[in-house]
């Protein structure tokens, strides 16, 4: 059973970088037919997507987002990652990881990690 | 972009009574090559990541109860609960992946026990 897992700091100061690490097991990282993405959700709102990498490196980031965000991925260990800069208190949320099928719907996501951004 | 909203944005609904839940695209997410609507439906209970209960619009995920149903096509979309549940409390958020991996969700629909 594929199992997704966040770690990474909970609290982070404002204007500093959010870096999150997603651990992928049950399932290889390097399948042709997934992408690895991050979702966040701020206390008591909806969903949205930050972005997604594919095995081979390449990404595709939320507009909104863009300047901001560096989605990576290490298929040596089975994981990938979400570097977030010049966090704001906006940023707060619980951040998920997820996999998608590459032509299709999220299939799998993690338990997801609460992020606080607070001086 | 595409743009997804929801009606209403909250509901109560009788135990045993049907619920619901609109979608709406602000364009077509019906692929014409291969006929499908990229349209996911998710519950969301509390403390808890969302999980998949419908997609390609009306395609129930394994495990799912069948008193959810999706129907819709291209812009308009339902997601229908039968017979409500007490455990069926949650919000639910509709998905679309035609312009996948660029995913956006619906602004989610609370339902409730009346």
């Amino acid at each position: 059973q594929l199992q997704l897992q966040e770690s990474g700091p909970g609290l982070v100061k404002p204007s500093e970088t959010l870096s999150l690490t997603c651990t992928v097991s049950g399932g290889s990282i390097s399948s042709s037919s997934y992408y690895w993405g991050w979702i966040r959700q701020p206390p008591g709102k909806g969903l949205e997507w930050i972005g997604s990498i594919y095995y081979s490196g390449s990404t595709y980031y939320n507009p909104s987002l863009k300047s901001r965000v560096t989605i990576s991925v290490d298929t040596s260990k089975n994981q990938f990652s979400l570097k977030l800069s010049s966090v704001t208190a906006a940023d707060t949320a619980v951040y998920y990881c997820a996999r998608s099928q590459t032509t299709s719907y999220v299939d799998y996501w993690g338990q997801g990690t609460l992020v606080t951004v607070s001086s | 972009d595409i743009v997804m909203t929801q009606s209403p944005d909250s509901l109560a609904v009788s135990l045993g009574e049907r619920a619901t839940i609109n979608c709406k695209s602000s364009q077509s997410v019906l692929y014409s090559s291969n006929n499908k609507n990229y349209l996911a439906w998710y519950q969301q209970k509390p403390g808890q990541p969302p999980k998949l209960l419908i997609y390609w619009a009306s395609t129930r995920e394994s495990g799912v109860p069948d008193r959810f149903s999706g129907s819709g096509s291209g812009t308009d979309f339902t997601l229908t609960i039968s017979s409500l549940q007490a455990e069926d409390v949650a919000v639910y958020y509709c998905q679309q992946y035609y312009s996948t991996p660029l995913f956006t969700f619906g602004p989610g629909t609370k339902v409730d026990i009346k």
